[in-house]
């Protein structure tokens, strides 16, 4: 079975800092893998995935991700984090052996003070 | 604008009564799904449909009922059979069930008491 951790509920920073959100995953074969951001009361909105390739992936609104397939890691980045990115994060995994399910992480608040 | 419709937004029932959840897409994708979204737990998927006239069970499928007569529209039913309904639920599409990513509605936040 797949699965996705997301080891911190929450994570503070202060405005210009930069900002980190953990993902590790576990599957059999290789994975696809996915952030998604959510803000209060909306649906979630793609940040970036990645498929295949340099392992930097970079996304929507400054963030990016590094993908550790030795750590089966899947970090979000961002060099210098916003008020305006204090949201909720989800990383998600998907796999062929799991028949393309895609499994979501138990998410991470961000909290961005000026 | 493509994108995903739900409605309503907020929704109240007594228990026992059955309740359904729109869900429209403009989209053009193959594949929807619903998820239900509880505090701390993150996305847990209730059903999900590849095609038209087929949908298949998520993990916590029991309680709900979805169909699938139209490409663009995919309506959940909770059911009074449904014992913990409260919660938000969210309705997506992908262009495929590989490496396309999910489109999500703006959720139904259903309140049953």
């Amino acid at each position: 079975a797949q699965s996705v951790a997301q080891p911190e509920d929450q994570v503070n920073v202060a405005e210009g800092n930069p900002l980190t959100v953990k993902c590790t995953y576990s599957v059999s074969g290789n994975p696809y893998l996915f952030w998604y951001v959510q803000y209060p009361n909306r649906g979630l909105q793609f940040l970036l995935k990645y498929i295949t390739g340099d392992n930097l992936v970079k996304g929507s609104y400054g963030f990016e991700a590094e993908f550790n397939k030795s750590q089966t890691s899947f970090h979000l980045k961002k060099p210098s984090a916003l008020v305006s990115d204090s949201a909720l994060y989800f990383c998600a995994v998907r796999n062929k052996a799991a028949g393309n399910k895609l499994t979501f992480g138990g998410g991470t608040r961000v909290l961005v003070k000026p | 604008d493509g994108g995903i419709t739900q409605s309503p937004k907020y929704l109240f029932r007594k228990e026992g009564q059955n309740v359904t959840l729109s869900c429209e897409q403009n989209l053009n994708h193959d594949a929807m799904y619903w998820y239900r979204q509880d505090p701390g737990q993150g996305l847990r998927l209730i059903y999900y449909s590849q095609i038209v006239n087929d949908f298949q069970k998520g993990d916590i499928a029991e309680g709900y009922s979805v169909s699938r007569e139209k490409k663009e529209s995919f309506p959940l039913t909770v059911t009074s059979a449904q014992k913990n309904p409260t919660a938000f639920y969210l309705c997506a599409s992908s262009a495929d069930r590989g490496n396309s990513p999910l489109h999500f509605g703006n959720g139904t936040r259903l309140t049953v008491t």
